[in-house]
């Protein structure tokens, strides 16, 4: 079966850095994405990942490791306004879109 | 108006009811999803679209029945649900099979 595999909560301190694992076992693998949804609120698209490496967006960056399955999104200078959760999201073999839980992150002052 | 629309926000049905959902899209995507996203769990997709043909069904019981008369539309009907169809109900749209941009969803609540 197809799977992807995140924590369900973290917390951090405002102001620091915190990592967000994903794994995968998928048939097949066209991309990563990563998305944030706030409480009650649809999810928002933050990266995308084809490639192994990292990916710099702003306090945001994304990493892929396709070999091992495995994948992070990294947040710095975390703000009160980070406290979400993080969707980590595969495009199987047959172009289908296969979500994780999601890791509820909760920043604390 | 622009992005991805749903209405209505919020909706109370009994397990008799007959009501419909309702998404439109602003993007000129190609590609319509519904999703069920039920807290704690992975958002369970329900059915797809693209250029107004079914692609996906996945399984989903026959009291949800999907209708997308143009690639900007697309409708979730729903009939004599379950109380455990309580669930945020949320449309997205993408170009082919890329990024996707939801609507703010439909909490739905049977009882």
């Amino acid at each position: 079966g197809q799977n992807i595999d995140q924590p369900t909560e973290m917390t951090a301190t405002e102001g620091a850095i915190v990592q967000i694992n994903c794994t995968y076992q998928t048939s097949g693998f066209n991309g990563l994405f990563w998305y944030q949804q706030h409480a009650g609120e649809a999810p928002t698209f933050l990266s995308y990942n084809v490639l192994d490496g990292l990916e710099e967006k702003g306090r945001f960056s994304s990493f892929l490791s396709r070999s091992k399955g495995y994948s992070y999104l990294l947040l710095k200078e975390l703000q009160m306004k980070d406290s979400a959760s993080y969707l980590c999201a595969v495009i199987d073999s047959n172009y289908q879109l296969i979500w994780g839980a999601g890791t509820k992150l909760i920043i604390k002052p | 108006e622009t992005g991805v629309t749903q209405t209505p926000r919020h909706l109370v049905m009994g397990m008799t009811n007959k009501k419909s959902l309702k998404c439109e899209q602003h993007l000129g995507h190609n590609a319509m999803y519904w999703y069920k996203q039920s807290a704690k769990k992975p958002l369970e997709l329900m059915f797809v679209y693209n250029f107004k043909e079914q692609t996906e069904n996945n399984s989903v019981p026959s009291r949800f029945s999907p209708e997308c008369p143009n690639s900007s539309h697309l409708f979730l009907h729903l009939h004599t649900l379950q109380p455990e169809d309580s669930a945020l109900y949320l449309c997205a749209s993408s170009q082919d099979h890329y990024e996707q941009y939801f609507g703010p969803g439909t909490r739905l609540t049977v009882t």
